[in-house]
């Protein structure tokens, strides 16, 4: 069965960098892009990014440009997004999030999250 | 990109129907059908409920139907049951391969 396992909570001060880390299993790392997605305290979804695990440039929010970054490790299965300069408004849930979308050679993403991970508590304070 | 902008609430009683609307923009809905809608239980993990604006994930009860019109798309959920009682969240395509969400709509049944 797909799984995604993320990294466990994590505390920064303002300022500092966090890496946060998504393991997948039960289906074939490569054929599936992923997504990052984050909810700050009483607040909505926010879309994050996306990678493709199988290489080319990740995709970004406009609001994180510049601070963000993804990257992938196939031989371990795992994405990881590292978001640097944090700010209390950076205080959230982060998810990792499957697209369902399968891709062969070529592929049309539907950015839809059919398998999410559990989600990581990022805090940040002095 | 903005956000998609949905109702901040809704409620119904049980076995009634509801619809939550979500209302983006040229760049998003209204040209492409990449709508999907979730399901949030606070201190749950999301959970997809239709993908495609119209398609239901194998094991989501037909209670659950998504449409789209325009620049608008709706979810609708029909015989409402005590467990619907959650946060839905609409997400879209929004060109240049990024993804947008609604601000969330919360569910009281």
């Amino acid at each position: 069965q797909v799984q995604l396992v993320q990294s466990g909570a994590e505390v920064r001060k303002p300022g500092a960098s966090v890496k946060v880390s998504c393991t997948a299993s039960g289906y074939t790392f490569t054929s599936y892009h992923m997504h990052w997605v984050r909810q700050a305290p009483g607040q909505g979804l926010e879309w994050m990014g996306i990678i493709n695990p199988r290489g080319g440039s990740p995709t970004y929010a406009q609001t994180l440009q510049g601070r963000v970054s993804m990257t992938r490790d196939t031989s371990s299965n795992t994405v990881s997004m590292e978001l640097n300069n944090l700010t209390s408004d950076d205080t959230a849930v982060y998810y990792c999030a499957r697209d369902g979308t399968f891709c062969g050679e070529n592929c049309y993403l539907s950015y839809y999250f059919d398998f999410w991970g559990q989600g990581t508590l990022v805090t940040v304070s002095s | 990109h903005s956000a998609l902008t949905q109702p901040r609430s809704v409620s119904g009683s049980p076995g009634q129907s509801v619809t939550i609307s979500c209302t983006g923009t040229r760049s998003d809905i209204a040209t492409y059908n990449y709508v999907s809608w979730y399901q949030h239980h606070p201190g749950k993990v999301p959970k997809l409920i239709i993908y495609d604006v119209t398609q239901r994930p194998s094991g989501v009860p037909d209670r659950f139907s998504g449409s789209k019109s325009g620049n608008t798309a709706s979810l609708t959920i029909s015989g409402l049951q005590v467990e619907d009682e959650a946060d839905y969240y609409c997400c879209s395509y929004a060109a240049t391969f990024t993804g947008v969400f609604g601000g969330g709509t919360n569910l009281t049944v």
